[in-house]
């Protein structure tokens, strides 16, 4: 079963500082590679999305680090602010084959905590 | 503004109860899903439709059916509610030309007691 692992599962960060996430994936068969975030009473919101044929694409203080050969990819943010605190959620979506349009699979999550 | 709104935020039902989850689009969006949420387990794709009245399973389909009659609507039903089907329900919608973004309703918390 196709999967994307993510790590940590939690993590706190002081005011300023940089929180990274990580994320690693099996398989080939995924052609983007998108990071949602979810504050809390809310749906996950689209953040920021890559390709695999990019290794790294910023925006603002988010910025998507992508290794293919090893298959790993991660949110940096810089300059963590009080306001960024929420859960994460790195995921790749399915090539489109046949009829299918590709859906997104899901990594299980990173809970952002920056303290001011 | 893209707006997915989703019936209820808190649902309470009983054991064995048939249970009606429904989500609406505004924005003339085809394809449209279903996840559940759950804590140390991520989104799990329950359900999905590409167009009106076609429905397809995804990764846990066991104890849920979808109906799909109009192109703004998209229902989750749980034939017979069980305890381990409480969790957060989300809806989404999928932006035409970006594959990869979707459109989250802000989710429904239902309990089965």
């Amino acid at each position: 079963q196709q999967q994307v692992k993510q790590s940590p599962q939690s993590l706190i960060v002081q005011k300023g500082g940089i929180s990274i996430i990580n994320c690693a994936y099996e398989n080939t068969a995924f052609d983007y590679f998108p990071w949602y975030q979810q504050f809390p009473g809310k749906g996950p919101a689209l953040l920021i999305a890559i390709r695999p044929d990019v290794s790294e694409k910023k925006e603002g203080r988010f910025t998507i680090s992508f290794n293919k050969s090893a298959k790993q990819f991660s949110l940096h943010i810089m300059d963590s602010q009080p306001g960024d605190s929420a859960t994460y959620f790195c995921a790749a979506k399915i090539r489109n084959y046949g009829g299918s349009q590709g859906n997104l699979i899901f990594g299980k999550g990173t809970k952002l905590s920056v303290k001011p | 503004d893209v707006k997915v709104t989703q019936s209820s935020r808190y649902l309470v039902k009983r054991t064995g109860e048939k249970v009606f989850l429904e989500c609406v689009q505004d924005m003339d969006h085809e394809n449209m899903f279903w996840y559940r949420q759950d804590p140390g387990l991520g989104l799990r794709l329950i359900y999905f439709s590409y167009d009106v009245k076609m429905k397809e399973k995804g990764d846990i389909p066991e104890g849920y059916s979808v109906s799909r009659e109009k192109k703004e609507r998209f229902s989750l039903i749980l034939e017979s509610a069980s305890t381990n089907q409480t969790s957060m329900y989300l809806c989404a919608s999928r932006v035409p030309g970006a594959p990869y973004e979707q459109y989250f309703g802000p989710g429904t918390r239902l309990t089965v007691t």
